[in-house]
This record gives C-alpha cells, structure tokens and sequence, in this order.
C-alpha cells in the first residue's frame, strides 16, 4: 500500500520559532491533509490541499502540496506552547478519498 | 458543527471478555464510517471500513472475527472486539464522512485489556 514517510520524527524548539515538517510519498497522491493530535484525543484537520502546487494558510500555520504530488511540507510560524502536540500528514488511499494512510508523526514540542 | 462522538472514552476489560465502542454522527447522517488503531508513539492504521446496511470492510491483517463491525444506523457504527488480549490494548479512533463529503474524527476510546 501507499506509504507517507514524514519529518522530522520529533522536534524541540523555543517559544516565538518558527518549524517545519515534511512528507513525502513513492507514489502520486490528489491530496494532502494535515492534522493535529493532542494527547488522548482524535486528529484534528488544520489544512487540506487539493491541487499540486497549491499553497495555503490557516493562522500561522502554512501548508503546500507539492508540483510532483509526491511531497507536502507545514510550517508553523511564531510557535506558541499550545502548539504542542503530534503532527499527521495523511492521503487517501485504497481507491477511496476517505480512507486515510497517515504519516509517522511529528512530535513538536514548544518551550516557554 | 458537525461532531463525531465515541463511547467510551476509556474502558477496561478481563482478558478474554468482549468490549464494544461505540462510534456516533451527533448532527449529520454517515453512510461510511472507518475504524482506526493506534498504538502508543504510532501512528493511525485504518482497521476496516463500516458501511451502512451492508458487511464492513477490513484491512489486510485484521482479523474481521475478531473486530467485529456492526453499522446498523446511519448515525451509529459499533466496534466490538471479542476475546479481547491485552496486545488488544490500543487507542481505537473512527471517523465519519458527512454529505458534504468531510471527514470528522472521533475523539478516540481508549482500550486496556488486563
């Protein structure tokens, strides 16, 4: 099946930086979604792409789907501590836009 | 907005005994649920799809005796897993795709198998 490599596995940064994390896939996916995990609850969707090249924001959060519809990347910036938490890069797969293979995980972790 | 609601948060059960979760659309209609799995510092690995009406889906490698899929509502899909091990023990997550073709997540059931 489809695999989503990401990374970082973890990063730690400061208050106030800015970070960035990828994905990247063997194969072509039609979309790129990222979610955002807190401890002991489901993902939470922060952006979607649905065109290759395409670029968007949401807050100080900035996601692009890549022109190769292989890649993706995320970047927080001016990071605060409630930004803590596992970051998911996910794509449909198995035939269905719905079913999701999701990345390893980006654990951020943000001192005060 | 739309929410996905699951029951129970955190549950506890004997080695052997049965455990159902529940997996609820509070505001919207879903003909397709999926059940997910993930275990601790991993990552989510979808377990079967849950049609309404008709028999789930699985995945490779689950075993559909074993997590049995029942979606017996257009609002309600239930996971039971029978003769539960304690390699059972994992967070088990659903989503659900409303009609305008959105994915909303459960909020997650905790499961100890002991």
């Amino acid at each position: 099946g489809q695999q989503l490599n990401q990374s970082p596995q973890s990063m730690f940064i400061q208050e106030g930086e800015d970070v960035s994390m990828n994905c990247t896939s063997s194969s072509i996916f039609n979309t790129w979604l990222w979610y955002k995990q807190d401890p002991g609850e489901g993902p939470v969707l922060l952006i979607a792409l649905y065109k290759a090249g395409e670029l968007t924001s949401n807050g100080r959060l900035t996601a692009q789907f890549g022109i190769t519809r292989k890649d993706s990347f995320l970047n927080i910036s001016a990071s605060i501590p409630s930004d803590v938490g596992i970051y998911f890069c996910a794509g449909p797969s198995g035939g269905s836009n719905y079913k999701l293979t999701f990345g390893k995980g980006t654990l951020l972790t943000v001192n005060p | 907005g739309a929410v996905v609601s699951q029951h129970p948060s955190r549950v506890i059960c004997k080695s052997g005994t049965s455990v159902k979760i529940e997996c609820r659309s509070l505001d919207f209609q879903a003909t397709t649920m999926f059940w997910y799995r993930q275990f601790p510092k991993q990552s989510l690995m979808l377990m079967a799809t849950s049609n309404e009406g008709s028999k789930a889906t699985y995945e490779q490698g689950v075993e559909k005796d074993k997590f049995l899929i029942n979606h017996a509502s257009l609002t309600l899909s239930t996971l039971t897993v029978t003769s539960a091990h304690p390699e059972d023990s994992s967070f088990y997550i659903c989503s659900a795709i409303s009609l305008d073709n959105t994915i909303y997540f459960g909020e997650g059931s905790w499961l100890t198998v002991v």
